[in-house]
């Protein structure tokens, strides 16, 4: 079992609409969870992080963490064609020796105008 | 600042050649970090280096070597280059222990190995 997994997509969707990424995780020893955008051709960056449970509110952006259910959701509301972009969730947590980030394999998301 | 920059942006590289991938952050952060982005793969840590002089093997180290003499420079080495290793490289820094989990991304290197 993939230690972080998220659905590839893509993800179409009109401007306007709200819009929730997903992800599940195995890893107890996650602490913080991350959401990095990555534009087409272009390095990730940091979008987002919370830590453990909870909710944490970024303007239009939306990270939610469940450490229960192991499940990431991150939640854009009145997307913009500017959102275009693929979407990694990251754990961070203690694993073979050391601080690591492991990352889903990203959701591509399109906002069509 | 600049942040992350690497060189080059692009190259093909032939069965067997070898190259150094370059990186460079401006930040003074004291980590750095190497990985690869393969299509629908997500992204797979190489190596990593905590400072100066200090480095670590990632989840996929085969095939490729590092080396961290300054905090500002952390090159990827591959040596004997197979189409395995064809992807795209991005090097990262974070600036503290503690807070690793907020990196920050250079441009990327594409690389085609035929």
């Amino acid at each position: 079992q993939k230690e972080v997994e998220q659905d590839p997509g893509p993800l179409s969707v009109p401007e306007g609409a709200i819009v929730s990424l997903n992800c599940t995780y195995s890893n107890s020893a996650f602490q913080y969870f991350m959401w990095y955008r990555q534009y087409s051709r272009k390095g990730p960056e940091l979008l987002m992080y919370t830590y453990s449970s909870g909710n944490k509110e970024d303007g239009r952006f939306t990270a939610q963490v469940d450490k229960s259910s192991k499940y990431i959701s991150l939640f854009i509301r009145d997307s913009q064609p500017s959102d275009s972009a693929t979407y990694l969730c990251a754990g961070w947590g203690f694993g073979a020796g050391s601080y690591q980030l492991t990352f889903g394999k990203g959701t591509k998301l399109s906002v069509i105008p | 600042n600049a942040g992350v920059t690497q060189t080059p942006k692009f190259r093909i590289l032939k069965i067997g050649q070898s190259m150094t991938l370059q990186c460079t952050q401006d930040m003074n952060h004291n980590y750095m970090y190497w990985y690869r982005q393969d299509p629908g793969m997500g992204l797979k840590l190489i190596y990593y280096s905590v400072g100066a002089g200090i480095t670590d093997k990632g989840e996929v180290p085969n095939g490729y070597n590092v080396s961290r003499s300054t905090t500002e420079d952390f090159p990827l080495r591959l040596e004997l280059a197979a189409p395995s290793q064809t992807s795209v490289y991005f090097c990262a820094s974070s600036r503290r222990q503690g807070a690793t989990y907020e990196q920050y991304f250079g441009p990327g290197t594409r690389l085609t190995v035929t």
